[in-house]
């Protein structure tokens, strides 16, 4: 069974510190994995991976792929408050005409000042 | 630039009423359309998914239905609301980008069932 596992559940940090956000994933057919930003309402997208070590970067976030070891990480650096929210990784198989998203449950974190 | 919209924003229904949610995308032709639900603001559970007008696929079986009855017209549905079915329902779309299918998501419905 297809299945991405995100670890810790839930991160309470300081402003001002680094964070390392783990997404493991056992799929068939794996075509890319993406991150996620869930505040109050819908997520909103923020990396797609698709080749082991290139590191996607925008501005203090900034995540790379495993495809070896079946995980990638989400780096967050000098975290602020509002960067609290909870992160989604998911992972898109490549199936044909069987497009849908594998999700895991997600990252809470939360920044505190 | 896409847009996609979604109504209500919230909505109460007591048990055994109909439902009905609507989304609607704009500026793009053709796009995958998804329902997820998700409860207690943690993980997406996809519903139903749509590549083409009226073709519809079921992911989860319970007691709501989806139509597309246009291309950019995704509809999600109930005739009888169960308690279970609260949540936060988020509609998402995609067209398929060099190597994946990012998703975008509407800004979603809650729905509490009474």
């Amino acid at each position: 069974e297809d299945k991405v596992v995100q670890s810790p559940l839930s991160l309470v940090v300081h402003e001002g510190d680094t964070v390392t956000l783990n997404c493991s994933y056992e799929v068939t057919n794996f075509r890319s994995l993406l991150w996620y930003k869930q505040e109050k309402k819908a997520p909103t997208f923020l990396f797609m991976l698709t080749s082991s070590g290139i590191e996607k970067k925008s501005g203090r976030l900034s995540s790379i792929l495993d495809k070896k070891e079946l995980f990638s990480i989400l780096n967050i650096t000098a975290t602020q408050t509002g960067d609290s929210a909870v992160y989604l990784c998911a992972v898109d198989l490549n199936a044909g005409n069987n497009r849908k998203l594998i999700w895991g449950l997600g990252t809470s974190l939360a920044v505190n000042p | 630039s896409q847009t996609i919209h979604q109504w209500p924003a919230t909505l109460v229904q007591p048990v055994g009423s109909p439902l009905s949610l609507e989304c609607t995308v704009e500026g793009t032709s053709n796009p995958n359309l998804y329902w997820y639900r998700q409860a207690a603001g943690r993980g997406l559970q996809l519903l139903f998914y749509s590549v083409g007008i009226g073709q519809i696929s079921s992911e989860v079986p319970q007691n709501l239905s989806a139509s597309r009855p246009q291309d950019r017209q995704f509809i999600l549905s109930s005739k009888k609301l169960l308690l279970s079915d609260s949540g936060f329902y988020l509609c998402a779309w995609s067209v398929r980008l060099l190597g994946g299918y990012e998703q975008y998501f509407g800004p979603g419905t809650r729905l509490t069932v009474t």
